[in-house]
């Protein structure tokens, strides 16, 4: 257990629909990251919050929106979803200011048919 | 633009031999360089890094290199074990507070035959 919780683990969903994937950090980490595995790529950095706001932007859909709350628990929204959004969400924490890499969850499995 | 680019998708290495898994990048303002270690149905997990400062940086089985004019880093792993099976990706940041994002590499599946 890496201490960073992500649920669900498992999501199935048809496409239009809008899913919400949560992640819970480490505890007393302030940072939390969420990053996509699409089949065969590398992990693409979509958004990063420090202690309840946002820090830093990488490749997010418009569709897609995060937030972190008072807790430190984020929630990374998908809307509209479509088939190329299949893929695993990975969330991460970590403590502020050092980039010694981060603490990883075990991933929310998405698939959209 | 793949900022982190580890081009040898898999590789195979007989148990007890040395494993060598290379990365290159192009951002020249990276800083600090990290290994990440994956298995199935799980997330990474940190293994070695290595701030540009230094050139190697070991830590037991596993020691990372930094050639910084070639912008290359390379991890090796000696004696490879059956449990080093596993996909590695490598990271890149720009060691600057409130820029901690990494960039990953599209990762190495290396695969140890016993």
């Amino acid at each position: 257990d890496s201490g960073v919780t992500q649920t669900p683990k498992h999501l199935i969903t048809a496409t239009g629909q809008r899913v919400t994937l949560r992640c819970s950090p480490r505890s007393g980490d302030l940072s939390v990251y969420w990053y996509q595995q699409s089949l065969d790529q590398g992990l693409q950095f979509l958004i990063q919050y420090y202690n309840g706001e946002e820090r830093a932007k990488g490749n997010i859909l418009e569709r897609f929106s995060a937030q972190q709350f008072p807790d430190l628990h984020s929630e990374l929204n998908l809307s509209s979803l479509e088939l190329g959004d299949s893929a695993l969400y990975f969330c991460a924490s970590s403590v502020a200011g050092e980039p010694y890499g981060y603490t990883f969850g075990s991933g929310t499995r998405l698939t959209v048919v | 633009d793949q900022q982190v680019k580890q081009n040898s998708p898999s590789l195979s290495v007989q148990e007890g031999r040395i494993s060598i898994l290379n990365c290159d990048y192009t951002n020249s303002m990276f800083d600090y360089f990290l290994w990440y270690k994956k298995y199935p149905a799980e997330g990474p997990t940190f293994l070695i890094s290595i701030s540009s400062i230094k050139d190697k940086n070991e830590d037991g089985r596993f020691t990372v290199f930094l050639n910084k004019s070639a912008k290359h880093l390379s991890l090796h792993i000696v004696p490879s074990q059956p449990g080093d099976s596993a996909v590695y990706f490598c990271a890149a940041s720009v060691a600057s507070f409130g820029n901690e994002k990494l960039t990953f590499g599209t990762g190495t599946r290396l695969t140890i035959i016993p």
